[in-house]
């Protein structure tokens, strides 16, 4: 199982949307809808934000959503805030017991 | 509240040993799968290994960079978790996080520790 694709940076102002990919083959993200996202601020634990591609866990705000397109998941943020700033990781399962993680995207907020 | 807390990380010399251990609360514990993931040093999350519930007989599964070295096992007594670390080398210098599957879908991690550092140097 190879990782999930990521872009290695995104950035956008206060205010603004982004999205960030996560590119799979047809072994894992095309085929199951079981891709989850984490947050991560520096020196923290990963927080799960949405999981079965498009669920926010409660507490989760409605700012971040998720959808899927073929082998290809993305993680939106709309009304970007400072708070935002931190690193997201994929991860899709596979067809094994666990998912396989992404590389990881970091969201500078300018 | 769920919670994870992880310990017994440190500097090891390459080819020694470690035990970390994690101590679970706030859930039935003996219900869940539990894994351990590592993340190297401003490097990406890597799934080291999982064991299931005593429905599934303990079994455990691990990733191929660790296997033969690295046992993990559970005391649901004791609501812990443990990750038994032989041939250490330096590339397994990383935080491990000991992590929560969710009871309705195995393949989703919903909770996570805090991490435990070990550094596996001379």
């Amino acid at each position: 199982q190879s990782a999930l694709t990521q872009p290695a940076s995104v950035s956008g102002s206060p205010g603004q949307s982004i999205t960030i990919s996560c590119t799979g083959t047809s072994s894992d993200v095309g085929s199951y809808n079981l891709v989850s996202w984490y947050q991560q601020h520096p020196g923290k634990a990963p927080k799960l934000m949405i999981y079965e591609v498009s669920k926010r866990p409660s507490g989760v705000s409605n700012r971040f959503s998720g959808s899927k397109s073929g082998n290809t998941a993305s993680l939106t943020i709309s009304g970007l805030q400072a708070e935002d700033e931190a690193d997201y990781y994929c991860c899709s399962y596979a067809g094994s017991s666990t998912c396989v993680f992404g590389g990881g995207t970091k969201l500078t907020v300018l | 509240e769920v919670q994870l807390v992880e310990s017994g990380g440190g500097l090891v010399q390459p080819g020694g040993s470690l035990r970390l251990s994690c101590a679970a609360s706030g859930f039935t514990f003996s219900d869940h799968y539990m894994d351990w993931v590592r993340q190297a040093p401003g490097k990406g999350l890597e799934w080291v290994g999982r064991t299931r519930n005593k429905a599934n007989s303990y079994t455990t599964e691990y990733a191929a960079s660790v296997k033969g070295r690295f046992t993990i096992s559970r005391d649901d007594s004791k609501n812990s978790l443990y990750l038994q670390m032989n041939s250490l080398k330096t590339e397994d210098t990383a935080v491990y996080y000991c992590a929560r599957a969710s009871y309705y879908d195995s393949s989703l991690i919903d909770y996570w520790g805090q991490g435990t550092l070990v550094t596996v140097s001379s």
